[in-house]
Order: structure tokens, then sequence, then C-alpha cells
């Protein structure tokens, strides 16, 4: 069974602040590890996927990345839009694009 | 959200009664995924389609079932509405490959009283 627990479970960060967040997972066969980000209300929205073991991602000021156990999302001097949850998901060995989500973190940064 | 759409956005309905949640996508994809997110769990999938009458079930599928009849709508139907089952329903889609991730909806927030 595949399994994404997310680290921590709230982070609050002075504006400027960098920081990283934590996804842990064990997996049958890593398809893909997606992150995504999601605002109070709203359904998730795709941030990055990864593939393989030392594989980085930028976007802004977010940079995903990736090792057999593990990916982090770090964030380089955060803004308030930044706050949001973040979600951790993976994609097993199994067919269909099935994805298992971690429990996210919730950033918050202030002003 | 662009290419989706859930309908409704909010509805209280009675334990007992069945209730049909739509999700509409105009962006041809194959893949559609229904999942419910609860504080503590996370989103959890429910059921899922690969194509128009193929589905399958996920891992909380238990009073839940689903119909796709056309490559742009699958429903999910719950046969009869218990308190458990309050949540925030999301629909996804997702094209073949799936390197893009799944394009959510804005979700339909459910509550059994």
């Amino acid at each position: 069974e595949d399994q994404v627990t997310q680290s921590p479970e709230a982070l609050r960060l002075q504006e400027g602040e960098s920081s990283s967040l934590n996804c842990s997972y064990t997996v049958s066969g890593l398809r893909g590890l997606f992150w995504y980000r999601q605002d109070p209300g709203k359904g998730p929205e795709f941030l990055f996927t990864l593939y393989s073991a030392g594989e980085e991602k930028e976007k802004e000021r977010l940079k995903a990345t990736l090792t057999k156990k593990e990916s982090f999302l770090h964030i380089t001097a955060p803004k308030p839009e930044d706050s949001a949850t973040y979600l951790c998901a993976v994609q097993g060995g199994t067919s269909y694009g099935k994805l298992t989500f971690g429990q996210g973190t919730i950033l918050t940064v202030h002003p | 959200d662009a290419g989706i759409t859930q309908s409704p956005r909010h509805k209280v309905t009675e334990t007992g009664t069945p209730v049909t949640l739509r999700c509409h996508q105009t962006e041809n994809h194959r893949y559609m995924y229904w999942y419910r997110q609860d504080p503590g769990h996370g989103l959890r999938l429910i059921h899922y389609s690969y194509g128009v009458k193929d589905t399958d079930k996920g891992e909380v599928s238990d009073g839940y079932s689903v119909s796709r009849s056309k490559t742009e709508d699958f429903l999910l139907t719950l046969e009869s509405a218990t308190s458990s089952q309050t949540s925030v329903y999301f629909c996804a889609i997702t094209a073949a490959g799936f390197e893009v991730g799944y394009t959510f909806g804005s979700g339909t927030r459910l509550t059994v009283v």
C-alpha cells in the first residue's frame, strides 16, 4: 500500500524567511511524485511532477527536489501570497493515474 | 476551474436520502476521479474512470457508486447518505500519460444531517 506523510502539519513564517516542507513516501514502483497547492475553498492546483531521484524543478520561489524516500518543497523568500496548503502525492506502479495524497502542510506567511 | 465544473457547489441533505454529484469536463480527457477531503485524512480516492462505462473502486468506495455514460460527465451517487459522508468532494481529470497532473474542480461541500 502506497503511503505519504507530510511534515510539518503547519508552518508559520515571516515574509522573506526561507524554509522547506517535507514529503516522505513509500510506494511500489514510483511513477511520479506530485506537488499541489490548495487555497481555502478551492480545488488543489498542480505545481510539479518529479520522476526520479536527483530531479529538481523550480517555479518562482518554489523548488521541489526528490530522493528515493522523500521530497522537499523549498520556499525561498516567501511572500504572504504563498500562504496555502501544500499537498504531496505519489503515483505507484498501478495504472490509471491514481494518486495517494499526504495530509498536507498548511503554510502561513506573515508580512 | 477551466475545463471542469462540479455541481452543486453546496448541498445539505437528510440521512437516508440518495444524492448525486456531477462532474462535467470540456477537455475530452479520458481519466476522471472522485476524491473526498476530510480533516486528518487528506484526499482519498472514492472511484475513478478510465473511459466511457469503464470505472473502478478506490480506497473508500463503500456507500458510493459512479456512472460515466459520456466522456464529459462523471456522476457520483451516495446511495443512502449517512453523516459519515459529510465531506468536501472533488472531481479531477487528467490526460493519458499523467505527467501534467490532475486538474481539479472547485469541489462540492456536502452536509448530511
